[in-house]
């Protein structure tokens, strides 16, 4: 069975510095693997989603990269702002209809 | 732009009582999901459905049913609800072909619903 795992939980940084949020998943047979974006009290918003046969797919100052053989993904944040404050998910599909999260990483940027 | 809607953001309803929770997506979406989030655990799938009147369950799906009546409508439905439901729920939809094209799921801006 499918677990992903995101560490840290939470994550202080300030403003202006480059991060990177981690994201491990136990079966490698993944179909594709997506980073969400979580504000409080609100949805998901989709940020990417890398697909199996791909390394890395980057949006603006978002790059997230896919390593199936060691079972881990990163998301990586250039030059941090306060407005990227917020809990950040991952999370995988194996093919079905089901999606695996994680529980998130929650991120203060601190101005 | 993909728009899901939940009926309502916050909802506070009593021991026992039947309570019904709405999501509605105006992009033609085969599929759609009812998730329940608590603090800890991520996003933990109860239901979901591929087409109308279709319905599988998910993880956790004690304790809770759903209908899917319209392609555009899923619900919800805590048959008698108990303190143990209290939590964020979140409504999701997707596109049949997401499988085939990678497309994302869409989420709503979720119900936080306290069981009192």
């Amino acid at each position: 069975k499918q677990e992903v795992t995101q560490i840290p939980a939470a994550l202080s940084v300030p403003e202006g510095e480059n991060l990177v949020l981690n994201c491990s998943f136990t079966d490698s047979a993944i179909y594709n693997l997506q980073w969400f974006r979580q504000d409080p009290g609100k949805g998901l918003t989709s940020l990417l989603l890398i697909q199996s046969s791909q390394r890395e797919q980057t949006s603006g100052r978002l790059n997230a990269s896919l390593d199936k053989s060691s079972g881990r993904s990163t998301l990586y944040i250039a030059a941090s702002q306060p407005g990227d404050s917020a809990t950040y998910l991952c999370a995988s599909n194996t093919g079905g209809f089901k999606t695996i999260f994680g529980a998130g990483t929650r991120l203060f940027v601190k101005a | 732009d993909v728009k899901v809607t939940q009926s309502s953001r916050y909802l506070v309803k009593r021991t026992g009582e039947k309570v019904f929770l709405e999501c509605v997506q105006d992009m033609d979406h085969e599929n759609m999901f009812w998730y329940r989030q608590d603090p800890g655990l991520g996003l933990r799938l109860i239901y979901f459905s591929y087409d109308v009147k279709m319905k599988e369950k998910g993880d956790i799906p004690e304790g809770y049913s759903v209908s899917r009546e319209k392609k555009e409508r899923f619900s919800l439905i805590l048959e008698s609800a108990s303190t143990n439901q209290t939590s964020m729920y979140l409504c999701a939809s997707s596109s049949r072909r997401r499988i085939v094209l990678n497309q994302p799921q869409h989420f709503g801006d979720g119900t936080r619903l306290s069981i009192l």
